[in-house]
């Protein structure tokens, strides 16, 4: 299995542009997140699937879209990018969206910069 | 807001087991207690996780109290590659938007030759 995978690992965007960073896991797991995390802080959810079809938002949704097609994407689109949005993202995902065995995996990260 | 209080920093020698505390004095019956380090801006990776017996992995040990308002995290014998920063987190067992995993600032662990 590959995991959890995520395209571009880079990515330098000029306020306004649109773009959409990649995720995707081979375990067939229901359960799948986007965190953003910036310098010196903890990881903040932005919006989260329980299973195909299916979104909710996290902490912090705003200028940010997801869809779940299949179970095994989960791109998540930003619509009109802001220097705000320089972070790092992290897409996870889960066996279950609920019970007591939730360990998460987590890809290696899309680094952004928004100038 | 995470539910979860952890010492900004820790040092350990190398060798030496590393106990990382958490406060959770607001859990719910309902509520693990997971731990997950992140290893220099890497994907944060799974450690253990546990709901009020102590649980031990080839990886940790997490010790609950009984009142479960606080837990730690052992690492044994803490090598140059458990230099990390540390995330307790409280999770919902029914899942839902409590169910998510909500990370707070961690722990930032230092372990030192």
């Amino acid at each position: 299995n590959a995991g959890v995978t995520q395209t571009p690992k880079f990515q330098v965007l000029k306020t306004g542009q649109s773009m959409t960073l990649q995720c995707a896991q081979d375990m067939n797991h229901e359960y799948m997140s986007w965190y953003r995390q910036d310098p010196g802080m903890g990881l903040r959810l932005i919006h989260y699937s329980v299973g195909a079809g299916i979104t909710d938002q996290g902490e912090v949704p705003n200028g940010y879209n997801v869809s779940r097609s299949t179970t095994e994407d989960f791109p998540l689109r930003l619509l009109s990018a802001a220097p705000s949005q320089t972070s790092v993202y992290f897409c996870a995902s889960s066996r279950q969206a609920s019970g007591s065995s939730y360990e998460q995996y987590f890809g290696p990260g899309t680094r952004l910069t928004v100038t | 807001d995470a539910k979860t209080t952890q010492p900004p920093s820790m040092d350990c020698a190398e060798g030496r087991a590393a106990n990382l505390p958490c406060n959770h004095s607001t859990i719910s019956g309902n509520e693990y207690v997971y731990w997950y380090r992140q290893i220099h801006s890497q994907g944060p990776q799974y450690i253990i996780h546990g709901l009020k017996n102590n649980e031990t992995n080839e990886m940790a040990s997490l010790i609950i109290t009984e009142d479960r308002k606080s837990s730690t995290l052992i690492l044994p014998h803490a090598t140059l590659r458990d230099t990390a920063v540390y995330y307790c987190i409280v999770r919902d067992y029914y899942g839902g938007s409590q169910g998510n995993l909500i990370f707070g600032k961690g722990t930032k662990l230092s372990v030192k030759p």
